[in-house]
């Protein structure tokens, strides 16, 4: 089967460091997707995992280890407008996507 | 790039009607899914296809859920008799083989 957790909600202050971490077992590996989703919006593509390591792009950030089947995505210096739930999703073959139940984070001031 | 497109946003129907959802991808992308998103979950795929093959349906309810991807473009969902464990926000995304692409979603209300 595929399993996906991650922690149901989070909260952090403005300004402040956040990590939201993500397990997974999955029938097999081909990369480690995070997307945000603002409340009534679509998902949007944030990073992509397929080596061990830190991936960075600006403020976020995410880390993959294949091997703990682990990952967590980073955000730095937090805005308001952080505030969303944050889904992790694994591709267990290709093009295949499945989500985990997703973090929501809550930024305030 | 034209993202991809969903009709309609909202919908409201009576549990045992009949409702159809379609989905427009981008333009190119061989592989179209739907996902259905219920309040405070991630979304769950329901089908998911790779030009107008079908390439896993196995979590579709098939006695009441379809889904059809014609000449491997548009698709469209239906839910026939709705109940009301069916709302949700239904999600199709395209994908380039890279990254997977969202549309905005229908979200349904069965009362």
């Amino acid at each position: 089967g595929q399993n996906i957790d991650q922690p149901t909600e989070m909260t952090a202050t403005e300004g402040a460091i956040v990590q939201i971490n993500c397990t997974y077992q999955t029938s097999g590996f081909n990369g480690l997707f995070w997307y945000q989703q603002h409340a009534g919006e679509a998902p949007t593509f944030l990073s992509y995992n397929v080596l061990d390591g830190l991936e960075e792009k600006g403020r976020f950030s995410s880390f993959l280890s294949r091997s703990k089947g682990y990952s967590y995505l980073l955000l730095k210096e937090l805005q308001m407008k952080d505030s969303a739930s944050y889904l992790c999703a694994v591709s267990p073959n290709t093009d295949k996507l499945i989500f985990g139940t997703g973090t929501r984070l809550q930024v305030f001031p | 790039e034209a993202g991809v497109a969903q009709s309609p946003r909202y919908k409201i129907i009576e549990k045992r009607q009949s409702v159809a959802f379609w989905c427009n991808p981008i333009s190119g992308h061989a592989t179209l899914y739907w996902y259905q998103q219920i309040l405070g979950q991630g979304p769950k795929l329901l089908i998911q296809f790779q030009n107008n093959g079908v390439v896993d349906d196995s979590q579709l309810p098939k006695d009441r859920f379809s889904a059809e991807r014609l000449k491997g473009v548009d698709s469209t969902l239906k839910i026939q008799p709705a109940k009301l464990e069916d709302s949700a926000v239904y999600l199709c995304a395209s994908s380039d083989g890279q990254q997977a692409f969202f549309g905005q979603g229908t979200r349904l209300t069965v009362v």
